[in-house]
């Protein structure tokens, strides 16, 4: 069965300082990989997603991923963090039968001054 | 700005009451899903429709939980009797497949509820 990981529960970053988040999928084929971000008392808004092509995927907000066919990731990036990425990001991959997507136990970024 | 529409936003009731969640997917959007969030088990897949049929609802408790979509503008998930248990944030989404499997899914703003 298809799984999303996210192994950091928490990160906490500084202002100004540039941001990973960590994902690793299990899926047998190329996957269709996906970051969502949710902020408080919201739903779940799409960052950027991965179907094919250049592995490297700019989304919106300054957030970048590079798909890692190797390493099984799909890691979340972003220079220079504002307070305002203060949220919960949720990595994310559509299961074989191509409809139900597997969310990732969520990552929450705390942003301080 | 299209965007996808949930009532109410809030609900408190007590345990044994009927709740009624609804939804209106973005406009000619054809597929719609129902997720719950807690904390203890993160987003769960409730429910998907695709084209207003249910294609998928292995992950709603079947014997209080019922989900519908009357019309292409309407989803709803009805809980009956509510539990305790059942409290979580309720998200709709819809989406619109155009390439393989389903693409993007636009949330809504979640019902908070809350069984005492």
């Amino acid at each position: 069965a298809q799984s999303v990981t996210q192994p950091d529960i928490h990160i906490t970053v500084s202002e100004g300082a540039s941001l990973e988040l960590r994902c690793n999928y299990s899926y047998g084929a190329t996957p269709y990989l996906f970051w969502y971000v949710q902020s408080p008392g919201q739903g779940l808004q799409l960052l950027l997603k991965y179907f094919s092509g250049d592995t490297l995927v700019q989304g919106i907000k300054g957030f970048e991923a590079e798909f890692k066919r190797s390493q099984s990731s799909f890691n979340l990036r972003k220079p220079s963090v504002h307070w305002s990425d203060a949220a919960e990001y949720f990595c994310a991959v559509v299961d074989t039968g191509g409809f139900k997507t597997i969310f990732g136990a969520g990552t929450r970024l705390f942003v301080k001054a | 700005d299209a965007r996808v529409t949930q009532t109410p936003r809030h609900k408190v009731t007590e345990m044994g009451q009927e709740v009624t969640m609804r939804c209106q997917p973005i406009l000619g959007h054809n597929t719609v899903f129902w997720y719950r969030q807690t904390m203890m088990q993160g987003l769960e897949l409730l429910a998907y429709f695709r084209n207003r049929a249910p294609l998928d609802d292995s992950g709603m408790p079947k014997d209080r939980f019922s989900a519908e979509m009357p019309d292409a503008t309407l989803a709803t998930l009805k809980i009956q009797p509510s539990e305790p248990r059942d409290s979580a944030v309720y998200f709709c989404a819809s989406g619109l497949p155009l390439v393989g499997p389903q693409e993007t899914q636009y949330f809504g703003p979640g019902t908070r509820l809350l069984v005492l």
